[in-house]
């Protein structure tokens, strides 16, 4: 079935450092790819989305680009703010399944 | 505009009562989808529905969970003889190629 690996643990990293949190995926034909974001306290946000292979989703400075070949989707953020702390997590969904899967989530701390 | 709402946005239970949660999707979002998620874990997907036909239900873990959406706007996910194991967030969620999600309810079961 279709699945979403996240990088284990979490992720504590000082103001403007390099962000990259990885994520992989197993899934029949050509899903579209998600990142979500929640912010403590918070429900679930879309933080960007790429709907087919070598598409670059980007949004407040996050980036992730669809790499078919490597079946992955890492998030990357050059420079971190404090207000970049939050829980992380990859998605995909299947041409006419409609239903997301979901990895289980990365925190990101970042410490001034 | 408006996004999703869900109520109540906590809940606390004994075991064995029944619990009804509450969804407002986006207006004019046909698609409504419910997931539930555990502590340290990403969501899971439960069931969803177009207009108010319920479409999958494969991920109701069983019969004790039911969902409907008579009108097809405002849903609601019922859990019939509640059991400390549902305790989670249950999640909700409308749009069709991308979803939206709700703040969520948090179900403590006792």
């Amino acid at each position: 079935g279709d699945s979403v690996t996240q990088m284990e643990g979490p992720v504590t990293l000082s103001e403007e450092a390099f962000l990259t949190i990885n994520c992989t995926y197993t899934a029949t034909g050509y899903p579209s790819l998600f990142w979500y974001v929640q912010y403590p306290g918070e429900g679930l946000q879309l933080l960007l989305k790429a709907t087919k292979a070598d598409d670059k989703g980007s949004n407040k400075g996050f980036e992730a680009t669809y790499r078919k070949e490597t079946t992955s989707f890492h998030l990357e953020k050059g420079s971190v703010q404090v207000s970049d702390s939050a829980v992380y997590f990859c998605a995909l969904m299947r041409y006419g399944n409609n239903r997301l899967a979901f990895g289980k989530g990365n925190q990101v701390v970042v410490i001034p | 505009g408006a996004g999703v709402s869900q109520s109540p946005r906590y809940k606390v239970t004994k075991r064995g009562q029944d619990v009804a949660l509450r969804c407002d999707p986006i207006s004019g979002h046909v698609s409504l989808y419910w997931y539930r998620q555990a502590l340290g874990q990403g969501p899971e997907f439960l069931t969803y529905f177009n207009y108010e036909a319920q479409q999958d239900k494969s991920g109701l873990p069983n019969d004790r969970f039911s969902a409907e959406r008579p009108e097809g706007s405002i849903s609601t996910l019922t859990i019939q003889r509640t059991e400390q194991r549902d305790s989670a967030m249950y999640r909700c969620a409308s749009g069709t190629d991308t979803q939206y999600f709700g703040p969520g309810t948090r179900l403590t079961v006792l």
